[in-house]
């Protein structure tokens, strides 16, 4: 299992952007970069994967560089209800959740 | 579509006990794998299965045994519960290995005492 490292916790506020970066020094060739979101009491979100350079959705865009050894989740134009725990995964066969990024959005 | 559907979302049990956590799926995803969260902490992999009549061990596969029968199905079940094993229990099914598209469960709140 590639090893990441993402930050504890973020605060922000209604209206901007978070960026969320995760360090994942150990990428193999073949495995995708993937995002989920978990709300209290609830299980985690698919929200979007990537292999390299950019990908968006409706949600969230990815950004990949091109050593593939960090990856930034952006959260555009945040509201209180993207508060949540923010996972990055990286894995070909088996998924392990980190502790995840806590981010809080404030009024 | 129900999606991923856990049974049951809240369970006690006394330490030495076994039970079953039921998870099922009707989505025809081939891939199923178990979690537990503890308190504060990120998913952990107990058992995944990459379809009918294969599993493997994820993380923390001790005091758990899973089976799948068939490509619904795939049970969770204690042999002998201990306070350890106090957790929040999540089921997730996927057509795929790689992370895309994971669906879990509502999951199950379970207290050892």
């Amino acid at each position: 299992l590639a090893k990441t490292t993402q930050p504890i916790s973020m605060d922000s506020y209604e209206g901007q952007e978070v960026n969320i970066t995760c360090s994942h020094n150990n990428i193999a060739t073949n495995d995708y970069i993937t995002w989920y979101q978990q709300f209290p009491s609830q299980g985690p979100r698919f929200i979007i994967q990537g292999y390299k350079t950019k990908v968006t959705n409706e949600v969230a865009s990815l950004f990949i560089p091109a050593d593939r050894k960090s990856s930034t989740l952006s959260l555009p134009r945040v509201s209180l209800s993207d508060t949540a725990v923010y996972y990055c995964l990286v894995a070909r066969n088996k998924l392990s959740f980190g502790a995840g990024t806590t981010v809080t959005v404030r009024a | 579509n129900a999606g991923v559907t856990q049974t049951p979302k809240f369970q006690v049990l006394k330490t030495g006990q076994s039970m079953t956590l039921q998870c099922a799926q009707d989505m025809n995803h081939e891939y199923m794998s178990w979690y537990r969260q503890d308190p504060g902490m990120g998913l952990r992999l107990i058992h995944y299965s990459v379809g009918a009549g294969i599993t493997d061990q994820g993380e923390v596969p001790n005091g758990y045994n899973v089976s799948r029968s068939t490509t619904e199905d795939f049970p969770l079940r204690l042999l002998s519960a201990a306070p350890s094993q106090t957790s929040v229990y999540f089921c997730a099914s996927s057509s795929t290995m790689g992370g895309y598209g994971y669906t879990f469960g509502s999951g199950t709140r379970l207290t050892v005492v």
